[in-house]
């Protein structure tokens, strides 16, 4: 699976967008991106997917951009519920190997009154 | 709502002593997964079962072992816990290869 780079931290204000970037530059053409993230003491949360096309869903949309090898995940009007580490991963699927989530270290995004 | 239960949310159990994890799906997944995450980490797997084929990560530790008696259930069992083996486990369902999984709470285990 490719590696991924993530910012840290970031922080965002209440009802303001929350862009929240993702290098994968050795992704390669059958790899997914995939968000999750992860309150503080609950279990990861799927956020949303996408192989090249742009992709929204009720909680966020996620672009892609055409080389692939970068993404951004967009909350956009993050609230306190939103505060949370979130985690870029790409994944091949239908393989075995290809099912492992290999998360990094994620970013800790903290959404301010 | 259909969902991943985890029993109990809080376990303490003293150093050596074994101890069992369960988790329950409502979502009748095929594939369920079990993760450790330590402090300030992020969440590696240990196993995952498809169905009833057992899927055991490289190096994942022999203390560690697991059983799928049916689809809905799925236990975690430490046979030695050490102080090392402190941490959250999470326990995860995916209808299929590659499929978006869902987590359960976790439980937080405490070794003594």
């Amino acid at each position: 699976d490719a590696k991924t780079t993530q910012p840290p931290s970031m922080d965002c204000a209440e009802g303001r967008a929350a862009n929240l970037p993702c290098n994968h530059s050795t992704i390669s053409g059958n790899e997914y991106v995939y968000w999750y993230r992860q309150i503080h003491s609950q279990g990861p949360q799927y956020i949303i997917h996408g192989l090249k096309n742009n992709e929204t869903n009720e909680m966020a949309s996620l672009i892609i951009t055409e080389d692939r090898k970068s993404s951004t995940l967009i909350l956009p009007h993050a609230t306190l519920r939103d505060t949370a580490v979130y985690y870029c991963i790409v994944r091949v699927l239908g393989e075995t190997s290809g099912s492992r989530l290999t998360f990094g270290e994620g970013t800790q995004l903290t959404v301010n009154p | 709502d259909a969902m991943v239960i985890q029993n109990p949310r809080y376990q303490v159990t003293q150093f050596g002593k074994p101890v069992t994890l369960s988790c329950s799906q409502t979502l009748n997944h095929n594939v369920m997964y079990w993760y450790q995450q330590k402090s300030s980490q992020a969440p590696k797997l240990l196993f995952h079962y498809y169905d009833k084929d057992f899927n055991n990560e490289a190096d994942t530790p022999d203390n560690f072992q697991s059983r799928r008696p049916n689809t809905s259930f799925c236990f975690l069992d430490i046979r030695s816990p050490g102080l090392g083996d402190a941490a959250m486990y999470l326990c995860a369902t995916s209808r299929d290869w590659g499929s978006e999984q869902y987590f359960g709470p976790g439980t937080r285990l405490t070794v003594t």
